[in-house]
C-alpha cells in the first residue's frame, strides 16, 4: 500500500520554466515532508523539508508548498536549469513509528 | 570529511553466491539504513538499526542479513535466498534515534550486477 503518492513519474521543462512535482499522503499523523534529490549514480540528499504548521518554505529556488486540508504537498522549481536534471522523491513521517514513507520518485529533465 | 562510505561501487556475483556490502560512518550517527532501489520502484527499506547490537527488518528484509557491532559500521549480507538480487543499494544514517526527523544521510550506493 503505497501511502505517499508522487507525480508525474517524469517531467520535461525547458530551462528557465517552473517545474512542479506533486506528492499526496493518506495517513494524517505525518508531520514531517522532506524532498530529495537524487542525480545519476548518487544517493539521495536533503534538498528541503516543510512541516505542517507553515504552507510554504522557500529556500533559494525551490518552494514546498503544502496543503493539510488536502494532504498535499509539492515542490516547485522556479528558473529551472539544466543542472536540476535529476530524480526528485518526496517522503513523510510522522506518528508514533516515524519511519520515512517515500514517493515513487520524479525524473524530471530540464533542456538547454 | 565526514559522510557515508559504501564499497564496493559496483560488484557482479554469480548465482547461488552470497555477498556483502560495506557501509561506514563517520557523522556519529546513532540511526542506519538499508534501502534497495529499482527503476520505478522508488527506495524500499531492507533493515535498519537504531542502535548498536540491535536493528530491525525494513519492508523487504527477505533473503537480507544485517549486522550491527560497532556504531560506525552497518554491513549488509545479499544471501543467495534473494531470488532478484540485481540492484542500487544505498546506505543511509541519521541522528538522533528516537526524534528522527526523517533527515537521512546517504553514501553514494553499490550497484549489484547477478550474473
Amino acid at each position: 500500500q503505497q501511502q505517499v503518492k508522487q507525480s508525474p513519474q517524469s517531467l520535461i521543462v525547458q530551462k528557465g520554466g517552473i517545474s512542479i512535482i506533486n506528492c499526496a499522503y493518506e495517513n494524517t499523523a505525518f508531520d514531517y515532508f522532506p524532498w530529495y534529490q537524487q542525480f545519476p549514480g548518487k544517493g539521495p540528499a536533503l534538498l528541503i523539508a516543510i512541516r505542517p504548521d507553515v504552507s510554504e518554505k522557500k529556500e533559494g529556488r525551490f518552494t514546498i508548498s503544502f496543503n493539510k486540508s488536502a494532504k498535499q504537498f509539492s515542490l516547485h522549481i522556479m528558473d529551472s536549469q539544466p543542472g536540476d536534471s535529476a530524480t526528485y522523491f518526496c517522503a513523510a513521517s510522522g506518528g508514533n513509528n516515524r519511519k520515512l514513507i517515500w514517493g515513487l520518485g520524479t525524473s524530471l529533465a530540464v533542456n538547454p | 570529511d565526514g559522510g557515508i562510505t559504501q564499497s564496493p561501487k559496483y560488484l557482479f556475483r554469480k548465482e547461488g553466491q552470497n555477498v556483502t556490502l560495506s557501509c561506514e560512518q563517520n557523522l556519529n550517527h546513532d540511526a542506519m539504513y538499508w534501502y534497495r532501489q529499482d527503476p520505478g520502484q522508488g527506495l524500499r527499506l531492507i533493515y535498519y538499526s537504531q542502535i548498536v547490537n540491535d536493528f530491525q527488518k525494513g519492508d523487504i528484509a527477505e533473503g537480507y542479513s544485517v549486522s550491527r557491532e560497532k556504531k560506525e559500521s552497518f554491513p549488509l549480507t545479499v544471501t543467495s535466498a534473494q531470488k532478484n538480487p540485481t540492484a542500487f543499494y544505498l546506505c543511509a544514517s541519521s541522528y538522533p534515534t528516537g526524534s528522527n526527523t526523517g533527515e537521512l544521510f546517504f553514501g553514494e550506493g553499490s550497484r549489484l550486477t547477478v550474473l
